[in-house]
């Protein structure tokens, strides 16, 4: 069976910092590898995605996520934050030979700090 | 780009009433799904269905039932609503073929609170 940890549940940061946001995912086959972003009072939205080929993602505003088969990881970093990337980011994971189906990490609340 | 609607943002129920969600997505996608969204457990998935009038169980089916007569509509039934199932309840669907690659198109949720 598959399943995603995110060991963060929230991320205090200043804007014009740094973050990274974990994610480690554990399956016996190939998967694809999700994360979502989720505003306030929103649903959530596709922010970046791996399927295959290059290991490196980028999404258009600025995140991007490299996914290592060694570690069973797939991070979600960005180099400079801004107030408006404050929201809650969900990594998920999918089989391949059967990916309609997501199975969802518990969640990490990005709070960015003025 | 694919729409998903659910036809409440917030509902208020009380304990032991039936209640109905509604989702309506625009793109002719085959798989539509529930999940429930709890603080500090993510989203969990309630149920599925992959076609008209097919469902499978999702990973927390206890108390819900789902009904999909048309493809464009996915409806997740609580038949006897309790506190525990206070949540906010997100629909998505999502294509098949090419499609299935793309991710999930998630509506905007239902917050339901059972009193």
């Amino acid at each position: 069976a598959q399943s995603v940890t995110q060991l963060d549940s929230q991320v205090p940061v200043f804007e014009e910092a740094p973050v990274e946001l974990r994610c480690n995912y554990s399956s016996s086959v190939s998967v694809y590898l999700f994360w979502y972003v989720q505003y306030p009072n929103q649903g959530l939205q596709l922010l970046l995605k791996y399927l295959s080929g290059s290991t490196l993602v980028e999404s258009i505003n600025g995140f991007e996520a490299e996914f290592n088969k060694s570690q069973t990881s797939f991070h979600l970093r960005k180099p400079s934050v801004h107030i408006s990337d404050t929201a809650e980011y969900f990594c998920a994971v999918s089989e391949r030979d059967s990916s309609y189906k997501l199975i969802f990490g518990s969640g990490t609340r990005l709070l960015v700090r003025p | 780009d694919v729409k998903v609607t659910q036809s409440s943002r917030y509902l208020v129920k009380r304990t032991g009433e039936k209640v109905f969600l509604e989702c309506v997505q625009d793109m002719d996608h085959e798989n539509m799904f529930w999940y429930r969204q709890d603080p500090g457990l993510g989203l969990r998935l309630i149920y599925f269905s992959y076609d008209v009038k097919m469902k499978e169980k999702g990973d927390i089916p206890e108390g819900y039932s789902v009904s999909r007569e048309k493809k464009e509509r996915f409806s997740l039934i609580l038949e006897s609503a309790s506190t525990n199932q206070t949540s906010m309840y997100l629909c998505a669907s999502k294509g098949g073929g090419d499609d299935r690659v793309k991710g999930y198109t998630f509506g905007s949720g239902t917050r339901l609170t059972v009193v």
